[in-house]
């Protein structure tokens, strides 16, 4: 079973439509979780911390329920340059350090 | 933002060559540098994390001979290839690590596309 588990998509939805991401981590000991951003052939993008009591930047709403080791990112209003692979990542401690396990991701395409 | 950069974005080469990756944090100094490979639809895989002055930390299944990493500065990380094969053609990125009091980040390169003939 992978750590984490995401929904490979592709997501394909209207301009203006609300999507919602799942994932699942199995390690209980993540601390933090994220939500990364990966366009076609880049390196990953920080797109936003997930906490317990949720949190939300601008049309991205982010959400971890701990208890069943859940978390998801919805998007409002989808625009066109949402159009991305969204990678789900937790982060685990190791001695003095940490590392970041992330998802396959689920990619989202965006049609006008 | 805290910029990395990595050198070359993109290599060819032929079976049995080795290929060097440098990763460097251009305006901070990491703690620690990470080595990630991504395969086609595949998601990021840690493959070692870096400290500098000290010997790397490879995860399980990581060859650590055939991926040489050497730390040698706090902005400077490079990773080796050694007698490249064509499965080991992906898309390899580093990440260099800022942690203080209160913040602790990874900043990640622009990656670099191995292409083994």
């Amino acid at each position: 079973r992978k750590e984490v588990e995401q929904d490979p998509g592709p997501f394909n939805v209207p301009e203006g439509a609300t999507v919602a991401f799942n994932c699942t981590y199995s390690n209980s000991a993540s601390q933090s979780f994220f939500w990364y951003r990966q366009d076609c052939r880049k390196e990953p993008k920080l797109l936003m911390s997930v906490y317990s009591s949720g949190n939300e930047d601008g049309r991205f709403t982010a959400q971890l329920n701990r208890a069943s080791q859940y978390i998801s990112l919805l998007i409002r209003d989808s625009k066109l340059s949402d159009s991305a692979t969204y990678l789900c990542v937790v982060r685990q401690q190791m001695d003095s350090s940490y590392k970041l396990i992330f998802g396959s991701g689920t990619r989202l395409l965006v049609r006008p | 933002g805290a910029v990395v950069s990595q050198h070359p974005s993109r290599v060819i080469c032929k079976s049995g060559t080795s290929v060097k990756i440098e990763c460097r944090s251009l305006d901070f100094q990491a703690t620690t540098m990470f080595w990630y490979r991504q395969f086609p639809k595949q998601s990021l895989m840690l493959m070692a994390t870096s400290n500098e002055g000290s010997k790397a930390t490879y995860e399980q299944g990581v060859e650590k001979d055939k991926f040489l990493i050497n730390h040698a500065s706090l902005t400077l990380s490079t990773l080796t290839v050694t007698s490249a094969h064509p499965e080991d053609s992906s898309f390899y990125i580093c990440s260099a690590r800022i942690g203080g009091r209160y913040t602790d980040t990874q900043y990640f390169g622009p990656g670099t596309r191995l292409t083994v003939l």
